[in-house]
């Protein structure tokens, strides 16, 4: 089955532990990006990778990194979790031609965070 | 980056009745656009979308939107909807050849029979 896969899918943490959220997908997609989704706010994008060692800030990149060592894993770190990383999070996949967005993103099912 | 515009956070609508959610963009240059929905604690999924050729785009689910270019606009319609319709919907736009994606805040349907 096509999917994108997130874990953990619930994380409770505290402030300054450093924690990865991994994404997998099975596509074989080019495109990866993540997504933090804020009440009131709608989704913004982290980061995106366009494909393997090929990464680029999004509109909200600050306490954030991420890397793209394989094609089908896009792993998100906070190196030092703050309270306003509480959120949603969403990894997602496209094909990406080299146009640009225009193919459709798959998203995986979220990663409820909270940072205490 | 583009900027997107739900102008409708709440949309409660009784079943088979029409809706029409609201969307607007920041930029005239090319673009796609897309429409996305997330059912109660789920990811989201592709509604539909608009990357060149005709203005009026097909869906799934019975719905369908209007690009309009000169109100940088991509409303997106259903003429009858169902309980099941019941949803976060978010509109997002890309420029071409940029590899961003912008996303509205989003507008939450709720149905009522």
């Amino acid at each position: 089955e096509a999917q994108v896969t997130q874990n953990p899918r619930y994380l409770i943490t505290v402030t300054g532990k450093k924690l990865t959220v991994t994404c997998s997908q099975n596509m074989n997609h080019e495109y990866m990006s993540w997504y933090r989704q804020d009440p009131g706010l709608g989704l913004r994008q982290i980061y995106y990778s366009m494909n393997v060692e090929v990464t680029d800030k999004g509109d909200v990149p600050e306490g954030y990194k991420v890397s793209r060592k394989e094609k089908r894993n896009f792993p998100l770190i906070l190196e030092s979790p703050s309270p306003n990383q509480t959120s949603l999070y969403f990894c997602a996949s496209s094909l990406g031609l080299a146009g640009g967005t225009e193919e459709t993103q798959y998203f995986g099912p979220g990663t409820r965070l909270l940072v205490l | 980056a583009q900027s997107v515009t739900q102008l409708d956070s709440q949309v409660p609508v009784f079943e088979e009745a029409p809706v029409e959610l609201r969307c607007n963009y920041s930029s005239s240059v090319s673009v796609y656009l897309f429409w996305y929905v997330q059912y109660p604690n789920q990811g989201l999924q592709l509604l539909l979308k608009y990357l060149s050729g005709s203005t009026l785009v097909k869906g799934i689910n019975g719905f369908e939107a209007e690009f309009n270019k000169s109100q940088t606009s991509f409303h997106l319609r259903k003429p009858s909807v169902h309980i099941s319709d019941t949803a976060e919907y978010f509109c997002a736009v890309s420029d071409r050849y940029d590899y961003k994606l912008s996303f509205g805040a989003g507008t939450t349907v709720t149905v009522r029979a």
